[in-house]
């Protein structure tokens, strides 16, 4: 069946980047489509953007362009999102996301 | 961006109770080939978001037809016949019609 399986949880500094990664399994990773979300404990989800893995082309929410970098390496059916100049505002759980799958989710904490 | 709005915020409800969520868009989301791309999911507390509804009224992969998803245009409603134990989560309509894709503010369905 479908798998994402996510990387584990970052604590990271003020200013510091940091790259998630979510490895699929169970479908045809290179013709398909990756959404990224986040959501802050409590609060409803956002859309970061997608990434098609066919061609590496990407869409953003204008909101986290700057923020985020979507990727992928098909050799590994692995997406990744690399997040940029962090702050305390970009504190959350994110989620990489098929149509019909979700991974499980990685918390990242922004702290010095 | 679209805006989807929930009602109710949060539902109590018995087990064997059918109940319904409402979801409205501040814009229309039938596309111009004709495609309605609203979407209903369930996060269970500690999880990630599991698709239950895709384009309006199709069931999800696995989900029970006790649920059911209706509406066009800017109204849609999810159904709940006969609630059960683990359908309590919050729940939360998806648009993908219009970027950036949005959600709404996510009803919190809880035993009464």
């Amino acid at each position: 069946q479908v798998k994402l399986q996510q990387s584990g949880a970052e604590l990271v500094k003020p200013g510091a980047s940091v790259k998630l990664s979510c490895k699929t399994s169970g479908y045809t990773f290179s013709t398909s489509y990756m959404s990224w979300f986040k959501q802050i404990p409590g609060q409803s989800i956002e859309w970061i953007g997608m990434i098609y893995a066919g061609d590496g082309g990407t869409g953003y929410n204008q909101k986290f362009k700057g923020k985020a970098t979507l990727t992928v390496d098909t050799s590994s059916s692995t997406a990744y999102m690399d997040l940029s100049s962090l702050t305390t505002e970009d504190s959350a759980v994110y989620f990489c996301a098929t149509p019909g799958s979700w991974g499980q989710g990685v918390m990242v904490t922004v702290s010095s | 961006d679209v805006v989807l709005t929930q009602t109710p915020s949060t539902l109590s409800a018995t087990i064997g109770q059918s109940v319904s969520i409402s979801c409205r868009s501040s814009q229309s989301l039938l596309d111009s080939a004709g495609n309605t791309y609203l979407y209903w999911y369930l996060q269970r507390p500690g999880q990630s978001p599991q698709l239950l509804i895709y384009l309006v009224s199709n069931l999800g992969s696995g989900v029970p037809n006790r649920f059911s998803g209706s509406g066009s245009g800017t109204d849609f409603t999810l159904k709940i016949s006969g609630v059960e134990a683990e359908d309590l989560g919050v729940y939360y309509c998806m648009q993908a019609t219009h970027a950036p894709y949005t959600f709404g503010a996510g009803t919190k369905l809880e035993l009464k």
